[in-house]
């Protein structure tokens, strides 16, 4: 059992918009900065969207983020065939004192 | 260019302990700490802990306590994973991570390949 709470999966069609959320607590989300990491099939996780909206440089601008409270969500708009991966958020623990994840999504593009 | 290089796969048996390397080139390796992550087959990411490479200061996963050590060389910007009485869940692909963290960041920038640690007797 996760920490932070994502839906298993989501899909779209090319082209379209999706967005995945992620729900965590006052100890992490509520009062940490939440990230993104993208992991392609067979791949290490890549760092996709940190400090809640940023994003790293070569990241298109197609990936962004937010989070209000004590939830986060990506968004995806434009999709393309290669988004189809495994997004995870992430923060940082106060209570536990370490790093959380998210149980993952599995994005499809249909 | 920032890469993590780590080890190669192992095979242990249960009750064995397994070090992991993560070779650090293209940044200053005392100016970042390093975190260390897993990953089942098939399941999803677990944060197992972080250690200064300026200080060697470590935190570990309250799960993991006691039987994981985490250590850095400055010399050859080489960190290490020592994971000790290993069961059959512990078998996972372990990552180490870059780990930023510093005013309104905190996250894994860069990780390295991964190595898959298998537990079977």
């Amino acid at each position: 059992q996760s920490v932070l709470t994502q839906p298993p999966s989501a899909s779209g069609t090319p082209g379209q918009r999706v967005t995945i959320s992620c729900s965590g607590s006052s100890s992490n989300i509520g009062s940490n900065t939440v990230n993104w990491y993208q992991q392609l099939p067979g791949t290490a996780p890549k760092l996709l969207i940190y400090s809640n909206n940023q994003r790293p440089s070569g990241v298109p601008d197609r990936f962004s983020g937010s989070k209000s409270g004590t939830s986060a969500s990506l968004a995806i708009s434009g999709l393309q065939s290669e988004d189809e991966a495994d997004y995870y958020c992430a923060a940082w623990d106060d209570s536990l004192n370490g790093g959380v994840f998210g149980g993952g999504t599995k994005l499809t593009v249909l | 260019q920032v890469q993590l290089v780590q080890s190669g796969a192992e095979v242990k048996k249960p009750g064995a302990s397994v070090k992991v390397s993560c070779k650090a080139s293209g940044y200053t390796f005392t100016s970042y700490g390093i975190s260390w992550v897993r990953q089942a087959p098939g399941q999803g990411l677990e944060w197992m802990g972080w250690i200064s490479a300026y200080n060697g200061n470590t935190n570990y996963a309250q799960k993991l306590q006691g039987r994981v050590t985490m250590t850095t060389d400055t010399s050859t910007s080489t960190a290490y994973m020592e994971l000790r009485s290993l069961r059959s869940d512990d078998t996972a692909v372990y990552y180490c991570a870059r780990h930023r963290w510093s005013g309104s960041y905190n996250d894994f920038d860069y990780w390295g390949q991964g190595t898959l640690v298998t537990v079977s007797s």
